[in-house]
């Protein structure tokens, strides 16, 4: 059975581009939740999607959105890249959300030059 | 807001010792606390779930405790292997959301 697959795996950016994020649940899988890990502030919820729908999102700026597929396959796009964005970001599915627990894909490492 | 600490950030130990390892937080109305472990520069590994309403589990080596109205969870490691070695990471879910809200984490070194 696959995991969860988070594409590229590794990203070099510069200040002020965008860049968009792939995540591929594990199958039959609806919720996809999206995670930022940075040294200094660990792991931050960053939005949750399920059914194509955003469910629930953490306090990021309107820079970082998302969008779910109706595969479940999901995306996550942050625009005008700063430097504070340079960090291991992390996708997570789940069957339907908080009572299933959560299944973490290998990340995709971001860094803003 | 829900806070999650643990304790203690590092720890290290002789091979073959049991262990154990502590996440508190501070708003008992949890849905469900889940444990993972992470290898550096990878993503997260689940160990274990608990539901609020289940107060352990375990999975082979592992178990792990529950106590809501202490608001706080253990995770036993027995006979410790180097391949343990890795950061540890508890999360909450509150009753009503569907993200996890993390702890800073545990290092665990297991010395051959």
């Amino acid at each position: 059975k696959a995991g969860v697959t988070q594409t590229p795996r590794y990203l070099i950016k510069t200040r002020g581009q965008q860049v968009t994020l792939s995540c591929s649940p594990i199958s039959g899988h609806r919720s996809v939740s999206w995670y930022q890990q940075t040294p200094g502030q660990g792991l931050q919820f960053l939005f949750e999607y399920f059914s194509e729908t955003q469910r629930n999102k953490g306090n990021f700026p309107g820079r970082f959105s998302g969008r779910q597929f109706s595969n479940s396959r999901s995306e996550m796009n942050v625009s005008t890249l700063e430097l504070g964005d340079s960090a291991l970001y992390l996708c997570a599915s789940s069957l339907a959300g908080a009572r299933d627990g959560y299944t973490f894909g290998s990340g995709t490492r971001l860094t803003v030059v | 807001k829900q806070e999650v600490t643990q304790i203690p950030a590092a720890l290290s130990v002789p091979e073959g010792e049991n262990l154990v390892l502590n996440c508190s937080f501070t708003d008992s109305a949890i849905y469900n606390l889940q444990w993972f472990r992470q290898d550096p520069g990878k993503g997260l590994t689940s160990l274990l779930l608990i539901q609020s309403s289940q107060r352990e589990q375990t999975s082979g080596r592992l178990n792990a405790s529950l106590d809501k109205s202490s608001g706080r969870s253990t995770l036993y490691i027995a006979a410790s292997q180097p391949g343990d070695s890795a950061t540890y990471l508890c999360a909450v879910i509150r009753t009503g959301a569907n993200n996890l809200f993390f702890g800073t984490g545990t290092r665990l070194t297991v010395i051959p």
